[in-house]
This record gives C-alpha cells, sequence and structure tokens, in this order.
C-alpha cells in the first residue's frame, strides 16, 4: 500500500466549475500536510500547507481530517491557469527548522476547458 | 534570488556508465535534499543533508549512489554504474534551517537521466 493515496484523475472540468480532490494517508505519525502543484515538465511548487482548522487561500480550501488521515483541497471558480497536476504531500517530522522529509502521493491531474 | 539549479538538465547514458547530478540550493539554505521520480511512480525522498552532514539517506536506493556535499553548499549525486532503472527525474530541494515553523522546501527543475 502506498504511503499517500490519491485518485490520479484526469479531472477534466470547465472553467468556473469548482473541483476537490482528495488523499489518504497511512502513517499516523504525520505531523504535516501540504498540497503542491506541479506543471508539465516542471517542478513541484509549494500551493497551500493544510491544517486541522482548515485554510483558505483565495480560490483554494484545503481540509485535513486527522482522525480518518484524509486531506482535501478544493479549488473554486476553476480557471484555465490552473490546468496541473496536485500533489498531496505528508511529512513524519515535528515542526522544527531541522527539515522535514516529504512523501508524495502520485499527484491528480486537472484540466480546466473553455 | 536564484532559485534552485541544478545541472544537467538531461542527461543519457549507456547501461554501465557513470554519471553524476549536481544541485545549487538557494543561498544561505542549509538543508539540501534529492528526490526522484520514475516514471509512472510517485516523487521519492532520497536523502538529507543539513550542511555539509547527512542527516537521512534512507532513501537511497542501493550503494550505486554516492551523494556528497562538501563545504556545505552544492551537493552531487553520483550514480556508478548506471543501470536501466535509475532512469527518471532527479529532483534537488533547499530549504533554510532556523525558526520553529515549517521552512517550505523549493524544488529545481530536475535532471532528466536517460539509461539506455
Amino acid at each position: 500500500r502506498k504511503e499517500v493515496e490519491q485518485d490520479p484523475g484526469p479531472f477534466n472540468v470547465p472553467e468556473g466549475a469548482t473541483v476537490a480532490f482528495n488523499c489518504t494517508y497511512s502513517n499516523s505519525a504525520s505531523q504535516s500536510f501540504f498540497w503542491y502543484r506541479q506543471d508539465c515538465r516542471k517542478e513541484p511548487k509549494l500551493l497551500m500547507s493544510v491544517y486541522s482548522s482548515g485554510n483558505e487561500d483565495g480560490r483554494f480550501t484545503a481540509q485535513l481530517n486527522r482522525a480518518s488521515q484524509y486531506i482535501s483541497l478544493l479549488i473554486r471558480d476553476s480557471k484555465l491557469s490552473d490546468s496541473a497536476t496536485y500533489l498531496c504531500v505528508v511529512s513524519p517530522s515535528i515542526l522544527t527548522g531541522g527539515g522535514n522529509k516529504l512523501t508524495f502521493g502520485t499527484g491528480t491531474q486537472l484540466k480546466v476547458e473553455l | 534570488e536564484a532559485g534552485v539549479t541544478q545541472f544537467p538538465s538531461h542527461s543519457v547514458i549507456e547501461k554501465g556508465q557513470t554519471v553524476t547530478l549536481r544541485c545549487d540550493p538557494i543561498s544561505g539554505h542549509d538543508n539540501l535534499y534529492w528526490y526522484r521520480r520514475v516514471m509512472g511512480k510517485e516523487i521519492k525522498f532520497l536523502l538529507h543533508f543539513v550542511k555539509e552532514s547527512k542527516q537521512d539517506e534512507s532513501g537511497m536506493p542501493n550503494n550505486r549512489f554516492l551523494a556528497e556535499r562538501t563545504g556545505g553548499t552544492y551537493s552531487t549525486l553520483k550514480v556508478q554504474p548506471a543501470e536501466l532503472e535509475d532512469s527518471g527525474v532527479y529532483f534537488c530541494a533547499s530549504s533554510l534551517l532556523a525558526g520553529s515553523s515549517y521552512n517550505e522546501q523549493f524544488f529545481g527543475p530536475g535532471t532528466r537521466l536517460t539509461v539506455l
């Protein structure tokens, strides 16, 4: 079983749609949670961190359910520029200045169409 | 400010040859990580340097892989001898070593390695 499981998609949605991605993680000791975005043949870039209380950044909302070991990302009013692969990422390390080893899901591909 | 840079961007070698990948982290970043994505699989952690010291090398696949970070600045990852299954994209990332909050890892553009 993979440590981080995601539906690979692709999710094809029209511009303006709301789309939700989910992922589950198996290591209950995971302490930090993130969504990264990766454009085709580019490097991953941090989209947002995910907190138990939920957090929002513009059109993006992330949620964490520690009991179910489940993370979600909601994108509202999808734009063409949102087309990318969204990577669910967890880290087992406690938030310190010592650095965190990241564990990635395979990613969910989103295609926003006109 | 310059981001993480990696060299080369692409490398095509034959099985049994040696390849050395280089990563230059963001200036001032003491944490340096190597990750790898094999086709069709997720990005996987290889190892982590704090300055010049190996903090965690649990992800290194075998002893054909050797990573160094002499002087705590740039890092090299050498594969010797290369095997077909080593093909993939090798990413380097760096982050600050300070404070108690999460320090974002910034990724380089990757080196695409093809072993024939």
